[in-house]
């Protein structure tokens, strides 16, 4: 079946613009997380959805935040853009968000803030 | 910040060689995960643990989830070339909530000459 999707896979922006990711989770899978990984902090936790409502958050400004559709597909926006905000974003599903379920990750896309 | 320590950060290998790679913390984690990325592409899942002493293998490569719940190894046997990439040990903190935040160590990457 079809993995996680992410689009666009890369986006560049100036400083001050803002951003919106999508992900579209795996079919069935209804707890979407999205990580930010870069070289020097390596893979963070940004926040969970779980049928369209916010459930677990990370230590991130509110200049970035989600939402989740009622079919599960998911959107991240980052306001404000900084240029330490250049990273991978990184979406995963898993059934339900629970301790047994892993997490599956999409491929990611490539910010790059100029 | 960071509660996963894995280890080694970087390892240079022959074809045909094994490897080992361990994570460790401070903090009981009740699920521990395996992943490889490649570059340009999201992280792959390569075995899930969920009990205390527990042993999967996925082919050539064997986990095993600590007795103390604190730490996680992972071997591959007779390293191939395409076993290049990062691979990442992640865990569901056993105080969290609910299993929807990763936390991942720094990622080892591996290097395999043929």
């Amino acid at each position: 079946k079809a993995g996680v999707t992410q689009t666009p896979r890369y986006l560049i922006k100036t400083r001050g613009q803002q951003v919106t990711l999508s992900c579209s989770p795996i079919s069935g899978h209804r707890s979407v997380s999205w990580y930010q990984q870069t070289p020097g902090q390596g893979l963070q936790f940004l926040f969970e959805y779980f049928s369209e409502t916010q459930r677990n958050k990370g230590n991130f400004p509110g200049r970035f935040s989600g939402r989740q559709f009622s079919n599960s597909r998911s959107e991240m926006n980052v306001s404000t853009l900084e240029l330490g905000d250049s990273a991978l974003y990184l979406c995963a599903s898993s059934l339900e968000g629970r301790s047994v379920q892993p997490q599956h990750f999409g491929d990611g896309t490539r910010l790059s803030i100029l | 910040g960071q509660q996963l320590n894995q280890s080694p950060q970087s390892m240079f290998i022959q074809e045909g060689e094994d490897v080992s790679m361990n994570c460790t913390s401070s903090s009981i984690f009740n699920t521990w995960l395996w992943y490889k990325q490649d570059p340009g592409e999201g992280p792959v899942l390569l075995i899930a643990l969920y009990k205390a002493g527990e042993l999967t293998s996925n082919g050539r490569l064997t986990a095993q989830f600590g007795i103390t719940r604190k730490d996680s190894f992972l071997n591959i046997s007779a390293s191939i070339p395409s076993d290049v990439g990062i691979y990442f040990c992640a865990g569901y903190l056993d105080q969290e909530t609910s299993g929807s935040r990763l936390t991942f160590g720094e990622g080892t990457q591996l290097t395999v000459n043929p």
